[in-house]
């Protein structure tokens, strides 16, 4: 069955470290998406890919990168983490726009 | 800002009656809208849609309704049921740009 995939599902880091969370989806979805979630938020957009070698800013993209070299992967960068960063962050995917996006289990990021 | 809100927290209904869960939005350009269904430690998952062309769309036990003149969303669950409990998010769509609520946690008592 496709599937999508988070790892790791947790991870602590300290301050000013690069932090780097993998996402791999076999849905052979064009597009991908990451998310954070923080209480009273809800889910806020961080960056976002329509395919291969195409990456978009998101809503809350600021101390984030990610990359898109193959239709599978979309890793998710933090340069150098900081506090505010402690989140669960969900990768998600989807055939197109407007189609539902099928969501991974997260990962709970804490920055200390 | 936000543009999408769900100005209720939380939620608790008796088994078996109906649930109502409200969103409301500010951008009149968003033109598709989502509810989304979310347990604890588990990414959320797709449960319902409309198009702003449409003002219900109805999947068993569940319709949502769309009021584009009060910018208003509404997701009605009848009869609900205990495995319902979970946190629902509601989302409006534009542009390549999907904005999410902050959720309504849903409690069904037996």
């Amino acid at each position: 069955d496709a599937e999508i995939t988070q790892s790791p599902r947790h991870k602590i880091t300290e301050t000013g470290r690069q932090v780097t969370l993998a996402c791999h989806q076999t849905w052979n979805h064009n597009n991908m998406f990451w998310y954070r979630q923080d209480l009273g938020h809800g889910l806020r957009l961080i960056h976002y890919s329509y395919g291969v070698q195409d990456t978009n800013k998101g809503e809350v993209s600021d101390g984030y990168s990610v990359s898109r070299s193959n239709t599978e992967d979309l890793p998710l960068t933090l340069e150098s983490a900081a506090s505010s960063q402690t989140s669960v962050y969900f990768c998600a995917s989807s055939a197109d726009g407007y189609n539902e996006q099928f969501f991974g289990p997260g990962t709970r990021l804490t920055v200390l | 800002d936000q543009q999408v809100k769900q100005n209720s927290p939380s939620l608790s209904v008796q088994e078996g009656r109906i649930s109502i869960l409200n969103c409301d939005y500010t951008n009149s350009m968003f033109d598709y809208f989502l509810w989304y269904k979310k347990y604890p430690a588990e990414g959320p998952t797709f449960l319902i849609s409309i198009s702003s062309i449409k003002d219900k769309n109805e999947d068993g036990r569940f319709t949502v309704f769309l009021n584009k003149s009060a910018k208003h969303l509404s997701l009605h669950i009848v009869p609900s049921q205990p495995g319902d409990s979970a946190v629902y998010f509601c989302a409006a769509y534009i542009n390549n740009d999907m904005r999410f609520g902050a959720g309504t946690r849903l409690t069904v008592k037996p």
